[in-house]
This record gives structure tokens, sequence and C-alpha cells, in this order.
């Protein structure tokens, strides 16, 4: 089946730094990818929407500042987190819808990170 | 709007028990409904689906029928393991298939 990874899996960084988290679809062409972020009593919030070849769709109250997204081809979307700070640390996970009608998403295996 | 309520957990059974955790929906057209499970550390991984009116889907002992009349995607297991331990994810996707509903999750552990 349809493949989605991840990387880096788990990332440590500094208060400060920027952080990027790649995503790629591995054996099929995504022209749309979704990234979520996952608190700790498991509940997941979209936070954006990447579109292959235009900007991103943040959903509200996401700050696009924060959180860059580039959807830089058919099987790469890249989340960028600028200048972390601890309320950032989470794990992210990003999707994609596979091909066909039965609207089925395939996930990446998360990504957690830390800011100190 | 379209939405997926979930029962909310935690969940923790006895090996071999029965499992249920209701799934219920609110969509306009007609939605294919699908539960994901997530292992501890990964991402999700797709359980089972259904994509129309009485559909049922199953895998791994898992079954969930597609019911538009209860409007409802209720996840079963006959006898769980401790190997079932995870967090349950009931999901609609709408009838374009663009857009994406996620209950809240279920945890359920499994003990032996």
């Amino acid at each position: 089946g349809a493949v989605v990874s991840q990387h880096p899996s788990r990332v440590i960084c500094k208060s400060g730094t920027s952080v990027k988290i790649e995503c790629r679809s591995l054996d099929f062409q995504a022209t749309t990818m979704f990234w979520y972020r996952q608190f700790p009593k498991q509940s997941l919030m979209l936070m954006a929407t990447s579109n292959e070849g235009s900007k991103a769709t943040y959903e509200q109250g996401v700050e696009k500042d924060k959180f860059l997204i580039n959807h830089a081809s058919l099987t790469l979307s890249t989340l960028t987190v600028t200048s972390a700070h601890p309320e950032d640390s989470s794990f992210y996970i990003c999707s994609a819808p596979g091909q066909g009608s039965t609207g089925e998403l395939f996930f990446g295996e998360g990504s957690r990170l830390t800011v100190l | 709007g379209n939405s997926v309520t979930q029962m909310e957990g935690p969940v923790t059974l006895s090996e071999e028990a029965f499992l249920t955790i209701n799934c219920t929906y609110t969509a306009t057209g007609y939605p294919s409904l699908f539960w994901y499970v997530q292992y501890p550390g990964e991402g999700l991984q797709l359980l089972l689906k259904a994509t129309k009116a009485d559909d049922k889907g199953s895998n791994k002992g898992f079954e969930a029928t597609y019911r538009k009349e209860t409007t409802s995607f209720h996840l079963e297991k006959g006898s769980v393991q401790v190997s079932d331990s995870a967090v349950y994810f009931c999901a609609l996707s709408d009838t374009s298939g663009n857009q994406f509903y996620f209950g809240t999750g279920t945890s359920l552990t499994v003990i032996p």
C-alpha cells in the first residue's frame, strides 16, 4: 500500500532555533498533504493543508509565520517550526490522501519535537 | 457541518474480553468512514474502512458496520489481546475526499 515517511522521528532543539520536519510520499504523488499536531491527551489538531505549487491553507489559530509549510514537489512537504519555544514541544504528524475514491489517508510515523 | 463523536476513554479490558468503541457521525452526502489505530510512539495506521451504507469493514478481528440510519460506525472485537493496546480514532472523509474529520481518540489498554 501507499507509504508516507516522516523525518526526523525525534528531534530535540534549543529554544529560539528552527526545526524542519519532512514528509514524503514514497510510492505515490500527493498534491495535498495534511499536518497535524497531537496533544498529550491524544487528540489530533489539523494545523494546515499543504498544497503542491501553492500556499498552504492554515487552520484558524495556527500562526503561519511560526509554522512554515512548503510543498516543494508532488512527493515532499516540509514543516518548519521557527524560533521554537518549549510550548511548541509536541508530536507532529503528516498525512496524505491516497489515490482513488475511498478517501483513505496515509500517515507518516510522526515526529516528536522537544524544545529545551 | 461534518463531525465525528467518539466514545471517551480510557478503556481498560482484560485479555479475551469483548470490545466496543462507539462512534457516531454527522455528515452531508455520503461520507466514507474509517477506524485508525495508533500504537505508542507511532503515527496512525488504517485499521478498517467502509465506503457506503451497510458496508462492514474488518481487519485483524476488528469489525465496524456503516449504519446510515443511526449514523454510527462502532468498532468491535470479540476477544482483545494485549497487543491491541493502542489509541483508536474514528474518522470520516466527505464526499469529495478532500476533507477529513477525526474523533478525539479512545485509548485502550488490555491487561493480561
